[in-house]
């Protein structure tokens, strides 16, 4: 199965980078890295995702190593709103229902510090 | 309007009560999931439906059933559930196309924390 480590818990400084990383390395050809978060008292929001390239969108960039079998979150500028848990999942472009891929570690706490 | 929303945002049940939950999403997508999510537990799926027919049921317990009427409605009905059932139960929905299942976003809604006295 195709699972993802994360560290429990990170501390930021407000207005700061901040680089949480994702190791997969079980990682198959097919699947695609997702990135979500979940703010207190909320469901999960999509936050970004990608195959091979790096990628960015409003909230966040996401670094993909070369072999795939790690990626790292980049928030550039934390604000305090960016407090919450992220979780890095694995989706199979093929089989979109297999178990395995639709299922969210314990993901990262991420502190962040006025 | 949020894209996906679940009613009751709370529910409170006996051991011997039958009570349902409901999702509803507006986006037009072809997929719909419910999560179950326990305290300092991770998110588990709990099912999966694809253009109305269940894909994925995770040995879930019988106790809970869940119903997919059409594309944009998704029930779990809950039946003589125990305390440790007591959890926040996640709806979520997906557009995913054939041989490119991985791309669809998965969009959550806020969630009904079940309370099992």
């Amino acid at each position: 199965d195709a699972k993802t480590t994360q560290p429990n818990s990170m501390e930021s400084n407000e207005e700061e980078p901040v680089h949480l990383p994702c190791n997969h390395s079980t990682i198959s050809g097919t699947d695609y890295i997702h990135w979500y978060r979940q703010l207190p008292s909320q469901g999960p929001e999509y936050v970004i995702h990608g195959l091979t390239s790096n990628v960015n969108n409003r909230m966040a960039s996401l670094a993909i190593a070369e072999d795939r079998k790690s990626s790292t979150l980049i928030l550039h500028r934390a604000t305090l709103r960016d407090a919450a848990v992220y979780y890095c999942i694995l989706r199979d472009s093929i089989s979109n229902f297999g178990n395995e891929k639709l299922t969210f570690g314990t993901g990262t706490r991420l502190t962040i510090i006025p | 309007e949020t894209g996906v929303t679940q009613t009751p945002r709370h529910l409170v049940m006996g051991m011997t009560n039958k009570k349902s939950l409901k999702c509803e999403q507006h986006l037009g997508h072809n997929a719909m999931y419910w999560y179950k999510q326990s305290a300092k537990k991770p998110l588990e799926l709990m099912f999966v439906y694809s253009l109305e027919e269940r894909v994925e049921n995770n040995s879930v317990p019988s106790r809970f059933s869940p119903e997919c009427p059409n594309s944009s409605h998704l029930f779990l009905h809950l039946h003589t559930l125990q305390p440790e059932d007591s959890a926040l139960y996640l709806c979520a929905s997906s557009q995913d196309h054939a041989g490119q299942g991985g791309t669809g976003e998965l969009f959550f809604g806020e969630g009904s924390r079940l309370t099992v006295l």
